[in-house]
């Protein structure tokens, strides 16, 4: 069974400064894909980063970054010079191509409120 | 503009009144699959689809429904919807066979039922 864990439910950064969200994932498979997806309060689901397994390089996008660590299943992003507008819900996901089509897993939200 | 238009927005409803929440993209996307969102729960995946006429179970089918007669739309049918149903769902869709493609969002229906 494929999982995704975020032990973090909550967590607060002042604005202008650095935080990192963890994801772990578990899989058996080996070719999968990374993303981090984030969820501001009008709902919509954004974007944020997105990361190839086979890849040793962290994907990086503007004060986004990721720190993969393929053996141990982690996926931790990074979030530097917080804006207000990073106050948002963060889901961590994985997916895997299979024949049955590319299957989604979620992990269960980080929310993160940026205090100015 | 490249999109997924999902209504309606919200939708307040009585048990065992059925309803249907659409869902379309113009991305000529292959795969669309139906979520929904619960607090402490993330996103669960309710039913997907690889393309017209495909559809499978995720890992919460019990009481949804889908239909994929067109590539472009797939609407998530609640035949007799109860209050355990209030969550907020979304749909998405996706290019198949390009694992790296991610999921384009709609922007969610928020239902409650009484």
């Amino acid at each position: 069974a494929q999982t995704v864990t975020q032990s973090q439910p909550e967590m607060s950064v002042q604005e202008a400064e650095t935080v990192t969200l963890s994801c772990t994932y578990d899989t058996s498979e080996s070719n999968y894909y990374l993303f981090w997806y984030k969820q501001p309060p009008s709902r919509q689901m954004i974007l944020v980063i997105r990361q190839e397994a086979y890849k040793q390089q962290n994907a990086t996008e503007n004060r986004f970054s990721v720190n993969f660590q393929k053996a141990a299943k982690s996926f931790s992003l990074k979030i530097s010079d917080s804006q207000l507008g990073d106050t948002a819900m963060y889901f961590c996901a994985f997916t895997l191509q299979t024949n049955t089509g590319n299957q989604f897993y979620f992990g269960t939200g980080t929310s993160l409120t940026v205090i100015p | 503009e490249a999109q997924v238009t999902q209504n309606p927005r919200y939708l307040i409803t009585v048990t065992g009144k059925k309803l249907t929440v659409t869902c379309s993209q113009n991305m000529n996307h292959e795969y669309m699959s139906w979520y929904r969102q619960d607090p402490g729960l993330g996103l669960r995946q309710i039913y997907y689809s690889m393309n017209v006429e495909v559809t499978d179970k995720g890992d919460v089918p019990e009481g949804y429904k889908v239909s994929r007669k067109e590539k472009r739309n797939f609407p998530l049918i609640l035949e007799s919807p109860s209050p355990n149903q209030t969550s907020l769902y979304f749909c998405a869709s996706s290019l198949y066979r390009r694992a790296l493609s991610p999921l384009h969002f709609g922007n969610g229906t928020r239902l409650t039922v009484t």
